[in-house]
C-alpha cells in the first residue's frame, strides 16, 4: 500500500538555523512526490515537487529512491517560514490518486 | 488561473441534520476533482475524488457522499450528520496530466453539536 511518513509533528529551529523536514514515502512504482505548506490563515498549496527539481522560496527536496526519502531542506531558516508542511505522494491510480502524510508544523524562533 | 470556491467557510450543524457544501473551479475544464478531510495529527484524508461528470469514487465507507453534477460543480452531502463528521473539508482540483498537483479551496470547518 501506499504510504507516506512524516515522523515530526512539531520541528522548532532559531532563525538562521539550517531545516530539514524529514518524509519516507513506501510505493512499489515510479513516485511523484510533493511538498505542499499551508501558512496561518491561508489555503494549502503546493510548494515544489520532485519532478520539476526546483527551488522555492529557499526550499529544495532531493527524490532518494534508495532511502525511498524526500526530505525538504533550508539552509537558513527565516520566521516566516513558519507553517504546516505536508508531504505528498502522487500515483496513477487510473486517475491522479495523492496521499499524504500528516504533516510537520514548522516554527522558526526568532 | 484556476480559481475553487468553497462556501460556507464554516457551518454548525445539529447531529441528525443534512448537510451539503459546494465547491466550484473556474478557470479550468474536465478537471479532476476532489474532497479531503483535514485533521490535526492525521493529515489530509481523502473522501472522494471524480474525473468526470456523474462519476464519484469514494475511498472510506461513511456518512457521506458527493455528486458531480456539472463538470466544474462538486457536492458532499449527508443524510444525518454524525458527531465524527466535524473537521475541516477541503475541496480540490487537479489537470489531467502527470505530475499536475492539486489546487485547493479554502474549506469549510463543520462542527457538528
Amino acid at each position: 500500500a501506499q504510504r507516506v511518513t512524516q515522523p515530526e509533528k512539531l520541528l522548532s529551529v532559531f532563525k538562521g538555523a539550517p531545516v530539514e523536514l524529514k518524509c519516507n514515502y513506501s510505493y512499489s512504482g515510479s513516485p511523484e512526490l510533493f511538498w505542499y505548506v499551508q501558512y496561518s490563515r491561508q489555503r494549502l498549496q503546493l510548494l515544489l515537487r520532485h519532478i520539476s527539481r526546483e527551488s522555492i522560496k529557499g526550499f529544495t527536496a532531493d527524490l532518494n529512491k534508495g532511502e525511498t526519502s524526500f526530505h525538504l531542506k533550508k539552509p537558513f531558516a527565516q520566521e516566516e517560514d513558519s507553517a504546516m508542511y505536508y508531504c505528498a505522494l502522487g500515483f496513477d491510480g487510473g486517475y491522479q490518486k495523492v496521499t499524504f502524510g500528516i504533516g510537520t508544523k514548522l516554527q522558526v524562533i526568532p | 488561473s484556476q480559481t475553487i470556491h468553497q462556501w460556507p467557510a464554516t457551518l454548525v450543524q445539529p447531529v441528525g441534520s443534512p448537510l451539503s457544501l459546494e465547491c466550484t473551479v473556474e478557470g479550468t475544464s474536465n478537471p479532476n476533482l476532489y474532497w479531503y478531510r483535514q485533521a490535526a495529527g492525521r493529515g489530509l484524508q481523502l473522501l472522494f475524488y471524480s474525473v468526470g461528470i456523474g462519476q464519484i469514487s469514494s475511498e472510506v465507507p461513511q456518512n457521506l457522499s458527493a455528486s458531480r453534477p456539472q463538470d466544474r460543480q462538486f457536492i458532499l452531502s449527508s443524510k444525518k450528520l454524525l458527531l465524527s463528521d466535524s473537521g475541516f473539508y477541503l475541496c480540490a482540483l487537479a489537470r489531467k496530466s502527470p505530475n499536475s498537483p492539486l489546487h485547493f479551496g479554502n474549506g469549510t470547518r463543520l462542527t457538528v453539536t
